[in-house]
């Protein structure tokens, strides 16, 4: 995961928003991604976006994409207590192998 | 949606002692299949790709003798953690390719909820 990076945690109060930023270094993916981990637990995928997209919008979750900074966000709006987890960026390199960055770890206060 | 099991969830071993995880595929089939390892507070690091019928690629750095892996058919591979000792101690995570996902293009995996392993 050294080759993609997330600030390493992210305290939020309930009802607010919640960015989380991550920025890759390979310019030939073609999609990047968002996981959700909660404890104890495997990831779950939130959203992903094509290279040649700057948004994605599904629900509580908007996706900002800058190609040119290889910057990538995940924006949750009216953030919730269960939105407490790791979320993880990952970047799809050749092979279809995906890399993921180290996780930022999200607590929400009630 | 997709489905991937992974059994099981918590093993605990003596050291010297090999310890199996099945990883599969509920309903859909997957040539494909990942095995990632997970530190404590850390990312996942990829140690090897699982290829339906043919030998896993394993990532740089990791032993192929030690962690051994079978994909003998389109929804179960599994990963033999050969002479365990505590330093192997880990969360194993596997996740696998919804073959059906491939023609849309994006390389969605589906995860299992992970095994972890402790060492004694």
């Amino acid at each position: 995961g050294e080759d993609v990076e997330q600030s390493l945690f992210l305290s939020v109060r309930e009802g607010d928003s919640s960015v989380i930023n991550c920025t890759y270094t390979d310019s030939s993916s073609t999609y990047l991604y968002w996981y959700k981990q909660e404890p104890g637990a495997g990831l779950q995928l939130l959203t992903y976006i094509f290279s040649n997209m700057d948004m994605k919008q599904d629900q509580r979750l908007t996706v900002l994409l800058n190609k040119k900074d290889k910057h990538l966000s995940l924006r949750i709006a009216d953030t919730q207590t269960g939105d407490s987890a790791i979320y993880f960026c990952a970047e799809s390199r050749y092979g279809n192998k995906l890399v993921f960055g180290a996780g930022t770890i999200l607590r929400v206060k009630s | 949606g997709a489905v991937v099991s992974q059994h099981p969830s918590r093993v605990i071993c003596k050291s010297g002692t090999s310890v199996k995880i099945e990883c599969r595929s509920l309903d859909f089939q997957a040539t494909t299949m990942f095995w990632y390892r997970q530190f404590p507070k850390q990312s996942l690091m990829l140690m090897a790709t699982s290829n339906e019928g043919s030998k896993a690629t394993y990532e740089q750095g990791v032993e192929k003798d030690k962690f051994l892996i079978n994909h003998a058919s389109l929804t179960l591979s599994t990963l033999t953690v050969t002479s365990a000792h505590p330093e192997d101690s880990s969360f194993y995570i596997c996740s696998a390719r919804d073959q059906g996902q491939l023609r849309s293009g994006a390389n969605v995996l589906t995860f299992g909820a992970g095994s972890r392993l402790t060492v004694l």
